[in-house]
């Protein structure tokens, strides 16, 4: 079946502007995570949803970093006036259980903000 | 809190030597153990895991072992191949907390033929 997609694969933006990033979950996975991987930080938790409770947004670096999951499936990462340290790779993963069930990773979207 | 040491890379090996990368732990509780492989110009995957001790996790000839007296789960291979080139990451679960991963820095491997 289709795995974990993410949109768009690259998107390059100018200091200041906002970003949306896409994620669609593995079908039927009620977790979903979204991850940050940097040369600087390695690869850090931001935040995750599950069913219909309160996301942990513990990990998000500022309150410029949002996001959002619609009908418990897709979810769309928001970066406010982007700042140059936003630039990473923004991982999603999905899992069917949020405790030891494997998550399934996305292949990423890759900012660069100049 | 929690947290995932792991030893530095790069690693360089010769195909078919032995392969050891080193990981241990900090948590509260019991947690889970994963190793991630991400090959070049690919998302990361999950390589084998452990939920509890003493358990060994294994997969495509690799294997780790859930130390909890050590805190450790150390990626072992007997014998690397070229296609292993790769960064290994090794990460955490923690029993209490939602399911997020908790992640090493990664160690890049090179096998070299």
């Amino acid at each position: 079946g289709a795995g974990v997609s993410q949109s768009p694969s690259n998107k390059v933006t100018e200091k200041g502007k906002d970003v949306e990033l896409r994620c669609d979950p593995i079908s039927g996975h009620t977790a979903l995570y979204w991850y940050r991987q940097s040369l600087g930080q390695g690869l850090e938790f931001l935040i995750y949803f599950q069913g219909n409770s309160a996301p942990d947004k513990s990990g998000l670096p500022s309150d410029r970093f949002s996001a959002e999951r619609t009908g418990g499936s897709v979810s769309t990462l928001t970066i406010q006036r982007t700042q140059q340290e936003d630039s990473a790779v923004y991982l999603c993963a999905s899992s069917l259980d949020d405790r030891a069930g494997t998550q399934y990773f996305g292949p990423g979207t890759r900012l660069l903000v100049l | 809190g929690d947290s995932v040491t792991q030893m530095e890379g790069p690693v360089t090996l010769s195909e078919e030597a032995f392969l050891t990368i080193n990981c241990t732990y900090t948590a509260t509780g019991y947690p889970s153990l994963f190793w991630y492989v991400q090959y070049p110009g690919e998302g990361l995957q999950l390589l084998l895991k452990a939920t509890k001790a003493d358990d060994k996790g294994s997969n495509k000839g690799f294997e780790a072992t859930y130390r909890k007296e050590t805190t450790s789960f150390h990626l072992e291979k007997g014998s690397v191949q070229v296609s292993d080139s790769a960064v290994y990451f090794c990460a955490l679960s923690s029993s209490s907390n939602t399911g997020k991963l908790i992640f090493g820095q990664g160690t890049t491997l090179q096998v070299k033929p």
